[in-house]
């Protein structure tokens, strides 16, 4: 079984569009985070879910938005997309999040590429 | 701003001898500290954590850590061509929850 699955794994669309992507890890995990990987290869992080609560909130753009329905789950959607949201975007989730030694030690998912037309 | 730094390389090493690989970072206070490694299309994996100066050592991987001159690096011992990837540094800054990554650093082992 994968331990942080996240689909789709490809998404195209045009901009103005809303789209979604999805994040379910099964390792028990309290934290959840969603991470941006542009095309120099930075990986940034956007957002961190510490069992269902926003602990951190990355200047983003409002037009991203996540949810945590439960701790295992984090979802993200984005309204009316724009070329420069084309990006790889990577769930990841670790233990403990909530800082201290160890605690970002992260399991990160293949990863959704974002293709904005 | 907190910033974690890295050659972005490209780093070419020969088969068999040992890669090195340096990050600096920003916050003297940071805690914890870590190496990803990173194929090409592919995600991130964890392959070393440090949290002490000193070096650590896990089979071929070593890392070196020195808080007070604020760098971390990681050597490839006996480097093989399955190592070519892009390596990234992460750094949990001191009262933060979150991990800072470098630009990462593209090695190539040529065999």
């Amino acid at each position: 079984d994968t331990a942080v699955s996240q689909t789709p794994k490809y998404l195209v669309t045009q901009m103005g569009n809303d789209k979604s992507i999805k994040c379910e890890q099964n390792l028990g995990h309290d934290t959840m985070y969603w991470y941006k990987q542009d095309s120099k290869k930075f990986l940034k992080i956007m957002f961190s879910y510490n069992n269902k609560e926003l602990i951190i909130n990355e200047t983003v753009p409002n037009r991203f938005s996540p949810k945590s329905p439960d701790k295992a789950h984090l979802n993200l959607h984005i309204n009316s997309l724009e070329l420069g949201d084309s990006a790889v975007y990577f769930c990841a989730s670790s233990q403990d999040g909530t800082g201290g030694p160890g605690a970002n030690v992260l399991t990160f998912g293949a990863g959704s590429r974002l293709t904005v037309l | 701003q907190k910033e974690v730094e890295q050659n972005s390389g490209p780093l070419s090493v020969p088969e068999g001898a040992i890669a090195s690989l340096n990050c600096t970072y920003s916050d003297r206070g940071s805690q914890s500290f870590f190496w990803y490694r990173q194929y090409s299309g592919k995600s991130p994996e964890l392959i070393m954590s440090i949290y002490s100066n000193g070096d650590k050592e896990d089979g071929r991987f070593t890392a070196q850590l020195n808080k007070a001159s604020q760098y971390v690096s990681l050597l490839i011992r006996d480097s093989q061509p399955s190592d070519s990837a892009t390596y990234l540094c992460a750094v949990n800054f001191f009262g933060n929850e979150k991990l800072t990554f470098g630009t990462g650093t593209r090695l190539t082992i040529i065999p």
